[in-house]
This record gives structure tokens, sequence and C-alpha cells, in this order.
């Protein structure tokens, strides 16, 4: 199986502040990497796909990259709205995998 | 608008079944794949089983596999998961999740709202 190590797993920061999240895969996986955004209490919700692509509707502030074995997610500006936990997800082979989350909080 | 509403959870003894279902709605629910995932209480996402869009390929997590059945009825928009030989283990928010193609790829979007399940004596 696939590991995906995602860090931090925890993270305050400031509103208007740029935040960063990383995930390793245990091996290439090429872009077949997703981010998730999960608010307290709800389901998942799809980002950015192909580890750089923005879903529709998604703000412009997220954004990711990376292939390979190393990827970023970033948000730029954060928004009290975007307190959640992120994750990533890996779909180059079964079975899927994800990262452990990264829990973000407003300072 | 593409909805997923799941069903079916509750408190089951260990070594009891439960059914969970996911009523689709607002897409041509026989022409994508769809999977369960589930959340045990506050720790991550895990991948549990995944079905094509005609239902003749299924895939399962080796911690499922032999005990969990997915299944789907195209006629109903219903998409299924038969749950064997629970362990407490198994005690999670399990939620269902669209798949953009006829396969199972993991790129989930959307997802339903999740059923509690307990495996608790």
């Amino acid at each position: 199986d696939i590991q995906m190590t995602q860090s931090p797993s925890s993270l305050s920061a400031s509103v208007g502040e740029r935040v960063t999240i990383t995930c390793q895969a245990s091996q290439d996986i090429s872009n077949f990497l997703n981010w998730y955004q999960q608010k307290p209490g709800k389901a998942p919700k799809l980002l950015i796909y192909d580890a750089s692509n923005l879903e529709p509707g998604v703000p412009s502030r997220f954004s990711g990259s990376g292939s390979g074995t190393h990827f970023t997610f970033t948000i730029s500006s954060l928004q009290p709205e975007d307190i959640a936990t992120y994750f990533c997800q890996q779909y180059e082979n079964l079975p899927l995998t994800f990262g452990q989350g990264t829990r973000l909080e407003i300072k | 608008e593409v909805q997923l509403v799941d069903s079916g959870g509750g408190l089951v003894q260990p070594g009891g079944s439960l059914r969970l279902s996911c009523a689709a709605s607002g897409f041509t629910f026989s022409t994508y794949a769809m999977s369960w995932v589930r959340q045990a209480p506050g720790k991550g996402l895990e991948w549990v089983s995944g079905i094509s869009d005609s239902g003749d390929d299924t895939s399962y997590a080796d911690s499922v596999k032999g005990r969990f059945t997915i299944s789907r009825d195209n006629s109903k928009n219903t998409l299924y998961l038969q749950m064997n030989s629970l362990r407490a283990e198994d005690t999670a928010v399990y939620y269902c999740a669209k798949d953009v193609t006829t396969v199972t790829t993991g790129w989930f979007d959307p997802w339903g709202q999740g059923t509690l399940v307990t495996v608790s004596s």
C-alpha cells in the first residue's frame, strides 16, 4: 500500500497569513493526488485534483503543486471560513490512501 | 443538483451485521463508479470499497475483505454496503462517494453526509 505522510498534523495561523501543508508519498504517484477540505461535522469536499487543478467554484486562494512523491497545498491568504481539516489522497493505485489530515485553526 | 443520502447506520453488537444504503439523485447513477469511505471518531479517512458503474468490478480494503460486500441497484439509483462479522474497529462514520468515471479511480466528488456505525456490546 502507498503510505501518505502529511505534515503538520495541526496548524494555527492568523487571518491573511499564508498557509502551507505538505504531503509525502511512499512511492512515485506521478500527479495522482487530490486535496480535500473537511469542516467539522461535514463530509469532505474536493478542492484540488491531479495535484494542482482547482475544482470549479473553489476560491483561487487555494492551490496545489508537486509531483512524484512530494506535494504542497497552499492557502495564500487564510480566511475564517477556511477553518477545517485538510487531507491529501493518492489515487495512483488501490487501495486508495489518505494522509492523516492537517487540522487548521485561527490564531 | 447531485445529491447522495447515506442511511442504515446504527448500534450493532460485535459479530453482527448491518446494511448501509446510499440514495443518489441529480446525475445518471448507472454511468459512474461509487465508493464507500469511513472515518473512525476523531480519526482520518479510510477507503473501504469501490464498485464500477455496471457493478461487475468491485474492490476492497484488506481490513474488510471477506466481511463486507459492496453492491448497487442501478434501477433504484442506490448503492449498498453489506457489513458482516462486525468488529469494534469498524466503528466509524461511513460516507458514500461518487467517482468521476465508470471505474474506481479515487477521484470523489461529491460525498454523502455520512451514517454512523457503532459496534459495541
